[in-house]
């Protein structure tokens, strides 16, 4: 069965500062990759995708890194900001689901203190 | 403005009660499905959708059912809701398959009690 996992499942930091947030997952044969943010009482708004063949995707102050081979994506957050704060969710489609359906980390929570 | 829209946002229903969620998408996509999220469990597939008259079962399909009579709409069906269902409810909308970029509605947060 596959699994995306995501660490750390919370962080605080300052405003200001660069940060990573990780994404693992034990099935290499995705179709691609996607970050989502989840602000309180509202959906999911999509960051950034890669591409199974990509290796980074950018965005203003995001990029995204995929690396197939070792299971892992890592979102780089530059200069955060409070408004920042939600939560940050990565998932993916999976080969043997027929890619039919996104399997989701569990989340990292995110706040950006002023 | 390209959107996937849910209605209602909030639901507070008995046990029993049948019910609708609906969803609609404006992209033409192809592909749309329903998640449930629920706390230490995630986002976990209940139906999808790869066109009209094309739907599939997800991971948590029990006590749901949709439709998908037009390309645009998605609903999500509760026959006899129990407090079990209780939780928070996406749609999505992708182009052409399930392995495309998601776009996901605002979410219904439903209580059955």
């Amino acid at each position: 069965k596959q699994e995306v996992t995501q660490i750390p499942a919370a962080l605080s930091v300052p405003e200001g500062e660069n940060l990573v947030l990780n994404c693992s997952f034990t099935d290499s044969a995705i179709y691609n990759l996607q970050w989502f943010r989840q602000d309180p009482g509202k959906g999911l708004t999509s960051l950034l995708l890669i591409q199974s063949s990509q290796r980074e995707q950018t965005s203003g102050r995001l990029n995204a890194s995929l690396d197939k081979s070792s299971g892992r994506s890592t979102l780089y957050i530059a200069a955060s900001q409070p408004g920042d704060s939600a939560t940050y969710l990565c998932a993916a489609p999976f080969l043997n689901t027929g890619f039919q359906k996104l399997v989701f980390g569990t989340g990292t929570r995110l706040l950006v203190s002023p | 403005e390209a959107q996937v829209t849910q209605n209602p946002r909030y639901l507070i229903t008995v046990t029993g009660k049948k019910l609708t969620v609906t969803c609609s998408q404006n992209m033409n996509h192809e592909y749309m499905s329903w998640y449930r999220q629920d706390p230490g469990l995630g986002l976990r597939q209940i139906y999808y959708s790869m066109n009209v008259e094309v739907t599939d079962k997800g991971d948590v399909p029990e006590g749901y059912k949709v439709s998908r009579k037009e390309k645009r709409n998605f609903p999500l069906i509760l026959e006899s809701p129990s407090p079990n269902q209780t939780s928070l409810y996406f749609c999505a909308s992708s182009y052409g398959t399930g392995a495309t970029e998601a776009f996901f509605g605002q979410g219904t947060r439903l209580t059955v009690v």
